[in-house]
């Protein structure tokens, strides 16, 4: 079982409308979780990275919350735009160096349409 | 900055051949990083160097796979010899030492083994 579970596998919205996606997680212990945006065709792009302290975290019209004691992640898009169609994929690192041991999501697919 | 620069961006190859693919990773980054991704699998880290070291190379997945850092401006991933199921994108980042700074990934390498 992949221990970083992401919802829906993909979805579509309309232009102008928000969306949440969601992962939840099973790696322990927790070090940080980071999103990442990846569009067709180009490598992955930080969107955020946030310790265990650290309940939310914005990054323009992106908005990522973490609520450790559930093991849950979201990121919201506020007012998607046809540029947002891509991947977001979800990344979870474990133990006492954030780079060791990274569990990787399969990512939610997003499509804007206008 | 060019950013992280990986070369070829397209490889084809035959099976039972070498294959070489090659990075260069922001300057002043200590922290370089190869991935491979499939639709099947996602986002995997094969391995990863601090200051041309390799700390954690637990997801190579076998002896065909070898990666080396000379010097801090250049890295390589080496198949030897390739098989099909080899086949996927690989992506060079690189990043400052802690844990929770932001990788910059390069464009990938996509790798096709006939």
């Amino acid at each position: 079982k992949n221990q970083v579970e992401q919802s829906p596998q993909s979805l579509i919205i309309l232009e102008g409308k928000n969306c949440t996606l969601q992962c939840n997680y099973t790696v322990s212990p927790f070090s940080n979780l980071r999103w990442y945006k990846q569009d067709t065709g180009r490598g992955p792009v930080s969107l955020t990275i946030m310790t265990f302290s650290e309940n939310t975290k914005s990054n323009g019209r992106y908005t990522a919350t973490l609520d450790a004691d559930t093991k849950q992640s979201s990121l919201h898009i506020t007012a998607s735009q046809l540029s947002d169609s891509a991947s977001y994929i979800c990344v979870v690192s474990a133990g006492r160096h954030g780079n060791n041991r990274l569990a990787f999501g399969k990512g939610n697919q997003v499509v804007v349409i206008p | 900055d060019a950013g992280v620069i990986q070369s070829p961006r397209h490889e084809v190859t035959e099976m039972g051949q070498e294959v070489t693919l090659r990075c260069k990773p922001i300057s002043g980054h200590n922290s370089l990083f190869w991935y491979r991704q499939t639709m099947m699998r996602g986002l995997e880290l094969l391995i990863y160097f601090n200051n041309n070291v390799p700390i954690d190379d637990s997801g190579m997945p076998e002896d065909r796979f070898s990666a080396k850092m000379p010097n801090a401006s250049f890295s390589t991933l080496k198949i030897q010899p390739s098989e099909p199921r080899d086949s996927a994108v690989y992506f060079c980042a690189s990043t400052y030492s802690t844990g929770t700074d932001t990788q910059y990934f390069g464009p990938g390498t996509r790798l096709t083994v006939l």
